[in-house]
């Protein structure tokens, strides 16, 4: 089965909100996570990354949050905007290298006006 | 920067015929990938390349092929196309700088075999 798997397929929330995508991993060698956008009929857009030696990265409106407790990683996105419409992957390197990911099926985030 | 590009966008195929999707990338980045996606699905990599003249399977490389002539160009290969090869293909280049292994993606070609 899938390594990486994601609690919730579908999101709805209100323009302005803060939005938490949530993602499971059962690799417990994987030391490196990134979360990806893809927008409709587009490739997947790099949004932020995280080591295992970290439990908290913070970007530009978005922070990703790392349990290795409970294999968890988690993608808060706040004051949600139309424009991150979208469905959001998170990867692991399952193979201990940073260049060979493993996608998660993703979770469709849809931000209501 | 035109960054990954892939060609064609579309494309229909018969059962049986082949054909190759091309991808370039103008980073000058060493590591190259396939991946097809599947609807509802995530991502599975097919192929990557670690460099010019080196390739290796990924988790789906049946039915498929690659080359790796030059640092810039790494074309994808169907032969004999069937049905369960109707996918969206993307492409994508890395550099694996420092911590990050940030790929980039080309627009993606969807294939499609009746």
């Amino acid at each position: 089965g899938e390594s990486v798997g994601l609690h919730l397929p579908t999101l709805s929330v209100q323009e302005g909100d803060n939005s938490i995508i949530n993602c499971a991993y059962s690799n417990s060698a994987s030391d490196y996570f990134i979360w990806y956008k893809q927008e409709s009929g587009k490739g997947p857009q790099f949004i932020i990354d995280i080591r295992s030696n970290m439990d908290k990265r913070q970007g530009q409106r978005v922070t990703v949050l790392l349990n290795k407790t409970v294999k968890h990683l988690s993608l808060q996105i706040a004051a949600t905007q139309p424009g991150d419409s979208a469905v959001y992957f998170c990867a692991e390197n399952s193979g201990g290298s940073n260049y060979k990911l493993t996608f998660g099926k993703g979770t469709l985030l849809t931000v209501n006006p | 920067n035109a960054g990954v590009t892939q060609t064609p966008k579309f494309r229909i195929l018969k059962i049986g015929q082949s054909m190759t999707l091309q991808c370039t990338q103008d980073m000058n980045h060493n590591y190259m990938y396939w991946y097809r996606q599947d609807p509802g699905m995530g991502l599975k990599l097919i192929y990557y390349s670690v460099g010019a003249g080196i390739t290796d399977k990924g988790e789906v490389p049946n039915g498929y092929n690659v080359s790796r002539s030059t640092t810039e160009d790494f074309p994808l290969r169907l032969e004999l196309a069937a049905p369960s090869q109707t996918s969206v293909y993307f492409c994508a280049s890395s550099v694996v700088k420092g911590i990050s292994g940030e790929l980039f993606f080309g627009e993606g070609s969807r294939l499609t075999v009746l």
